[in-house]
């Protein structure tokens, strides 16, 4: 079993439409989860992190966290045509252990 | 800009030979975890760095090692090239929450 597992996608969204990305993770001791973007050829840039059980949100980024379930996700909301990228999850097993991360999700938001 | 450079941005070395890329910190982070990315994969974890002393090692062989200075930069240095190493590194500068990247180093190995 994989640590951070992601549809690798394409998932495809309409403009002004909610994306949805979800991850799940295999180690229950996990502490905090990120998310990156990443465009073709450039390097991931956070976009949020979370360590608390349910929603942070940040503009139209939501992250919500699931520890029972082993569980993390990203909404996007009003998707942009900006936003098709490859979305990475991350998770830390807490303090200065590695990050891990999974191998992303492709977003394309169609005009 | 996340304050942490890596350098150089492209490169391009032949089998068996040694490569040495750099990557600077951000201020207020005594971290540094460094990434292998092939193409269409997710970054893949080498080695980190938490005030001068390796602190963690993902599935890499010995030759891929490092060394991070007082002023918390990171060399990433690969002996024995092959062409599988060609890929995106990247170093990634983290206090206890946040891990920030530099804009990695494209490596090619021909």
């Amino acid at each position: 079993q994989k640590e951070v597992e992601q549809n690798s996608g394409p998932l495809s969204v309409p403009e002004g439409a909610i994306a949805s990305l979800n991850c799940t993770y295999s180690d229950r001791g996990s502490q905090s989860f990120f998310w990156y973007r990443q465009y073709s050829g450039k390097s991931p840039e956070l976009i949020m992190f979370i360590y608390s059980n349910g929603d942070k949100e940040d503009g139209r980024f939501t992250a919500q966290l699931n520890k029972a379930s082993q569980y993390v996700s990203l909404l996007i909301r009003d998707s942009q045509p900006s936003d098709s990228a490859t979305y990475l999850c991350a998770v830390n097993s807490g303090g200065y252990q590695k990050v891990t991360f999974g191998t992303g999700t492709k977003l394309q938001v169609i005009p | 800009e996340t304050g942490v450079t890596q350098s150089p941005t492209h490169l391009i070395k032949t089998r068996g030979q040694q490569v040495t890329l750099r990557c600077s910190s951000q201020s207020g982070h005594n971290t540094v975890s460094w990434y292998q990315q092939a193409l269409g994969q997710g970054p893949q974890f080498i080695f980190q760095y938490y005030r001068e002393e390796e602190n963690g090692r993902g599935n890499f062989p010995p030759r891929f090692s490092g060394l991070q200075f007082p002023n918390y930069s990171s060399e990433l240095n690969v002996n024995a090239l092959e062409l599988d190493d060609s890929a995106l590194y990247l170093c990634a500068s983290r206090n206890y929450t946040e891990a920030f990247f530099g804009q990695g180093t494209r490596l090619t190995v021909v």
